[in-house]
């Protein structure tokens, strides 16, 4: 039972170079989501799909792209990195439920971009 | 939006002792709050939760009360031991099912 599964865990960029970050989910969670951790600032929101097809902003999503590519997998995207996009990227699911509902993370993906 | 505050951002307890973590939120329509608790290396994982119906709820040596009135709840931690020593985050959700806003979290260490 792997749960949230994120690759790569560590990539190093250069400025301006693009990238992909994977992440795939096996609980049959109809919401996933991108979240940024850095330090002392806990995790904000990148990017979130509440179900298969549909995709909306969170807090932060200025330099990201993403794509609900079916229920399993939800990929975020760095078209041109900039060095305030260091940070640890974690990716999450849920159930859709309206009262909400825990969330369960990934081990995330440490990124410098230099 | 949901805008969560998280105090202490620091706290460090001597085994045994108890640690308690308060936060506030300023959305009154927000209905779940679930308590994360991190560990180095790895992603957050949920160790208790509270939806808005209920004002206290307890685990073993964990605890979390909720106040809607003044828009605040706590997680206690009781008998506190070395491996409680991570980075507990809180957060608070409404009907926008799973998005949760979190609070800047706080870094607990527990001396043997």
């Amino acid at each position: 039972n792997a749960g949230v599964t994120q690759t790569p865990k560590f990539q190093v960029l250069k400025t301006g170079q693009s990238m992909t970050l994977q992440c795939a989910q096996d609980m049959n969670h109809n919401s996933m989501y991108w979240y940024r951790q850095d330090p002392g600032m806990g995790l904000r929101l990148i990017y979130y799909s509440a179900s298969e097809g549909t995709t909306d902003k969170g807090e932060v999503p200025n330099g990201y792209n993403v794509s609900r590519l079916n229920k399993r997998e939800f990929s975020l995207r760095l078209e041109s990195a900039a060095p305030s996009q260091t940070s640890v990227y974690f990716c999450a699911s849920s159930e859709l439920v309206h009262e909400g509902t825990e969330a369960f993370f990934g081990q995330g993906t440490r990124l410098t971009v230099v | 939006g949901e805008n969560v505050e998280q105090h202490p951002s620091t706290l460090s307890v001597q085994e045994g002792d108890s640690a308690v973590i308060k936060c506030t939120y300023s959305d009154s329509a927000s209905n779940y709050f679930p308590w994360y608790k991190q560990e180095l290396g790895k992603g957050p994982q949920l160790i208790i939760d509270i939806r808005s119906n209920v004002g206290e709820k307890k685990d073993q040596r964990i605890a979390v009360t909720l106040n809607k009135t003044a828009k605040h709840f706590s997680l206690h931690i009781t008998e506190t031991q070395p491996e409680d020593s991570a980075v507990y985050f809180c957060a608070a959700s409404g009907t926008n099912a799973g998005k949760s806003t979190f609070g800047d979290g706080t870094t607990l260490t527990v001396k043997p």
